[in-house]
């Protein structure tokens, strides 16, 4: 069935560094994938998304490619911040699994200053 | 905006309780989604309602039920509370089955 797989935390990076997230998901249609944020002791905020190959979804500094070659969306931002710190969600929707979401388990980020 | 509230953002209940999540959206959205979230298993989809009075489980519905009466509320039902029901809930309303999910801030129960 579809799934997503997302890179075990928890990353720890300085303040300036560069992120990358990364994430892969196996889906027998053509899903739409979506990045989502939880910051702490809130629910979950739409990062960003791409909806077919080749798309580039992007947002407050974060980007991610939609990849059908490597079936891949890898998370990345040039430069984090402290407030920046969350949990990163990676996940899918497809018209093949009845148009349910398949989250990832998610991805502790901490910057430290 | 879109909206997505939860009754409460922390609960404590005694095993055997029944317990009531409630989750209002203020979007005129279709669907609404309730999860449960627990540390290295990400979201879990529980149940899932496309239209007012209708529900679907989810991938792990047993020990809950749902209630859909009205199109703006979605209530989440533990008959009888176990410990292995500790957990955060979350539930979620978007406008179509392919859009994007708007999420509640999260109830975090505790079932002692």
């Amino acid at each position: 069935g579809d799934s997503v797989t997302q890179m075990e935390g928890p990353v720890t990076l300085s303040e300036e560094a560069f992120l990358t997230i990364n994430c892969t998901y196996t889906a027998t249609g053509y899903p739409s994938l979506f990045w989502y944020v939880q910051y702490p002791g809130e629910g979950l905020q739409l990062l960003l998304k791409a909806t077919k190959a080749d798309d580039k979804g992007s947002n407050k500094g974060f980007e991610a490619t939609y990849r059908k070659e490597t079936t891949s969306f890898h998370l990345e931002k040039g430069s984090v911040q402290v407030s920046d710190s969350a949990v990163y969600f990676c996940a899918l929707i497809s018209s093949n699994t009845g148009n349910q979401f398949y989250f990832g388990t998610g991805t502790s980020l901490t910057v430290i200053p | 905006d879109v909206k997505v509230t939860q009754s409460s953002r922390y609960l404590v209940k005694r095993t055997g309780e029944k317990v009531f999540l409630e989750c209002v959206q203020d979007m005129d959205h279709e669907n609404m989604f309730w999860y449960r979230q627990d540390p290295g298993l990400g979201l879990r989809l529980i149940y899932f309602s496309y239209d007012v009075k209708m529900k679907e489980k989810g991938d792990i519905p047993e020990g809950y039920s749902v209630s859909r009466e009205k199109k703006e509320r979605f209530s989440l039902i533990l008959e009888s509370a176990s410990t292995n029901q500790t957990s955060m809930y979350l539930c979620a309303s978007s406008p179509n089955r392919v859009y994007e999910q708007y999420f509640g801030p999260g109830t975090r129960l505790t079932v002692t």
